[in-house]
């Protein structure tokens, strides 16, 4: 199996507070993708990744910041976390483009 | 933009087949295909690049038209262990650095005795 870790695991936060999620891999891999997952919508890309500093939006990407300062963690930031953003959020990473994307086990975010 | 998958959902006898169909209203570079059981994580199931061949995976293949950016998962035979919700990903023409992986809202698939 692909080192990828997520964590916290679950997570229930309250309306208005600042979350983190973190993503870390052991592959060494240069893709890393942040998801959100709600029924009826499949997985949405919030943010990617192709290199450390690098990074660009997905299609939800309103409402989230992300950070990658080393090839190994991907952050993903709730600035100010609304019920809307209740969710699961999956990690993914892949090696190069148009290549396996692995994913992580998922975050269940609650915001209440 | 998200690809979009049809049929949503299907239930299927042991021994079925099915199709689930993909389509983008871009330009597409690849497509993936994902499988997730309930609760876990999408495990990768194959990968169809722009010009390439007709992917198989034991019993399940998919195709790929470039001219009219869809793709297709044939399940043949389908077995209990098929059940789950299937995702495709496609990748929009490449600009040689980035690469947005981009998922359908997926097909639910039962298949039953």
């Amino acid at each position: 199996d692909a080192g990828i870790t997520q964590s916290p695991r679950h997570k229930v936060t309250e309306t208005g507070t600042p979350v983190t999620l973190r993503c870390h891999q052991t592959e060494n891999h240069r893709y890393m993708y942040w998801y959100r997952q709600d029924p009826g919508h499949g997985l949405r890309l919030i943010h990617y990744s192709y290199g450390v500093k690098d990074t660009d939006k997905g299609e939800v990407s309103d409402g989230y910041s992300v950070s990658r300062s080393k090839t190994e963690d991907f952050l993903l930031t709730l600035e100010s976390a609304t019920s809307s953003q209740t969710s699961v959020y999956f990690c993914a990473i892949s090696e190069r483009v148009s290549a396996e994307a692995f994913f992580g086990q998922g975050t269940r975010l609650t915001v209440v | 933009q998200q690809p979009v998958q049809s049929p949503q959902a299907v239930i299927l006898r042991e021994g079925e087949d099915a199709v689930i169909n993909c389509s983008s209203s871009k330009a597409l570079y690849s497509v993936h295909w994902y499988r997730q059981k309930h609760g876990e994580a999408p495990v990768f199931l194959m990968i169809l690049l722009k010009g390439g061949e007709q992917k198989g995976h034991d019993k399940i293949s998919a195709s790929f038209n470039e001219k009219k950016q869809q793709s297709s998962l044939y399940l043949t035979a389908s077995q209990l262990s098929y059940s789950g919700t299937y995702f495709c990903g496609t990748e929009s023409t490449w600009s040689g650095t980035a690469s947005k992986l981009t998922f359908g809202t997926g097909t639910r698939l039962q298949v039953t005795l």
